[in-house]
């Protein structure tokens, strides 16, 4: 399968745990997002990368996450002192090009009990 | 980017065609008008987009009106399949800010069979 992959699929965490997940974009694509989506509600973007660079970040993104993609390849996002208002999907999409198709992973969900 | 406006939910028959409208009054003139669609416990994947001119592709039909006020995403024969949360998006082919998708909360098409 070479569609963007997201690992896990599914964490339960307890509140002020630290909790990582990691996505796998489609190889030749230079471009990636992160999105939050909660019950209800459509995708709410977090983040960007074009390559290893960081361009654009949403005032969703609080203090405690914090998102990387050290080789231009995979990225992470991270959440430090997990909250149960953070337990959303996290989705991750990768494109070509700026304004084009966006490939979305199946998305990681999270719960903080 | 502009907002979009868009019904809950729609119900269709299987087999007969749907009409998905989408209202962007302050659409831009350099806004693209997206569709995507999220089936059941999967991340949002590309339907079809346009500028000024109808599109068609395999998956569906984008109709937009003369004054690009409104857009109708026209699934041609509903199947089963069909059945997910469908988002009309607006972005902007020129600012460079524009890397993010606002996905609203959708229409949530129901096929009947």
């Amino acid at each position: 399968d070479t569609g963007v992959s997201q690992d896990p699929r599914h964490k339960i965490t307890k509140r002020g745990q630290n909790v990582t997940f990691r996505c796998d974009p489609i190889s030749e694509h230079n471009r990636l997002y992160w999105y939050r989506q909660t019950l209800g509600q459509g995708p709410e973007f977090l983040t960007y990368f074009q390559n290893e660079a960081q361009l654009e970040k949403s005032r969703l993104l609080s203090d405690r996450f914090s998102a990387e993609r050290p080789k231009g390849s995979f990225s992470t996002l991270e959440i430090q002192r997990t909250e149960q208002g953070d337990s959303a999907m996290y989705l991750c999409a990768s494109s070509t090009s700026t304004w084009g198709e966006q490939f979305f992973g199946p998305g990681t969900r999270l719960t903080v009990l | 980017d502009a907002k979009t406006t868009q019904p809950n939910s729609m119900e269709s028959n299987e087999e007969e065609p749907v009409h998905l409208p989408c209202n962007h009054s302050t659409i831009s003139g350099t806004d693209y008008i997206h569709w995507y669609r999220q089936l059941p416990s999967q991340g949002p994947e590309y339907v079809i987009h346009g500028l000024t001119s109808n599109v068609n592709n395999r998956m569906a039909s984008l109709a937009i009106a003369e004054d690009r006020k409104s857009s109708t995403l026209i699934l041609h024969r509903a199947t089963l399949r069909d059945a997910a949360v469908y988002y009309c998006i607006l972005r902007d082919s020129v600012r460079n800010t524009g890397n993010q998708f606002y996905f609203g909360t959708g229409t949530s098409l129901t096929v009947i069979p």
